[in-house]
């Protein structure tokens, strides 16, 4: 089975913190999203990256910046939190199609 | 226009009921299309791809129709497990894995 994690199902920062969102695969998947889902928007792809050290803007980047160091790993940086990222962020991987494979999540909140 | 659009729901249905859902889009060029579930508070999940011959596992039966560019899942003799948001993905092309989520068209399945 495919197995992707992320390191914390909920996290509270305050206003101006820097946050990370790490999220591991254990399938030796190409490619690796981060999402954030928002009630009545969906889902939203803020980046995506199809190899190490390799990374494409997705939809909303904005704020969001990524690191791929090994294949397995895809870390989420908010570089100054601020409250309108305040949601539920999904990692996802892939192999070459275009199935995806989730993470459980991690609810955000920014305070 | 979103490039994929449901209805949000809540579809509410009784168990053994016979229930049906569209998803439309926008790209003409879209090439794959799937649908997938996410129960509350959980990660989405792959429930099925979708073929340009229609497709049926068990209860659930998707189509697609290419001419009036949306895809449709049926689900027969719906059970209280059935409960869940279901979510439409397309996938437009192109040199990566990108997909678009349509943000989901809620089942409650009433005993």
């Amino acid at each position: 089975d495919v197995k992707v994690t992320q390191s914390s199902r909920y996290l509270v920062k305050r206003t101006g913190e820097k946050v990370f969102l790490e999220c591991v695969q254990d399938m030796d998947h190409e490619n690796m999203f981060w999402y954030r889902q928002d009630p009545g928007l969906g889902l939203r792809l803020i980046y995506f990256s199809y190899d190490v050290k390799m990374k494409e803007k997705g939809d909303i980047p904005e704020g969001y910046s990524v690191s791929r160091e090994k294949k397995e790993r895809f870390s989420l940086i908010l570089e100054s939190a601020s409250t309108n990222q305040t949601s539920m962020y999904l990692c996802a991987s892939s192999f070459t199609g275009p199935e995806q494979y989730f993470g459980p999540g991690t609810r955000l909140t920014v305070t | 226009r979103k490039e994929v659009e449901q209805d949000p729901g809540p579809f509410n249905v009784p168990e053994g009921a016979t229930v049906a859902f569209n998803c439309t889009y926008s790209n003409s060029a879209s090439q794959s299309f799937f649908w997938y579930r996410q129960d509350c508070r959980k990660e989405p999940k792959l429930l099925m791809s979708v073929y340009s011959s229609g497709n049926e596992d068990g209860r659930f039966t998707a189509q697609l129709n290419r001419a009036s560019q949306y895809i449709s899942l049926l689900i027969r003799d719906s059970k209280l497990s059935d409960s869940a948001t279901y979510l439409c993905v397309v996938r437009s092309g192109g040199g990566y894995q990108k997909v678009t989520f349509g943000t989901g068209t809620k089942l409650q399945v009433i005993p």
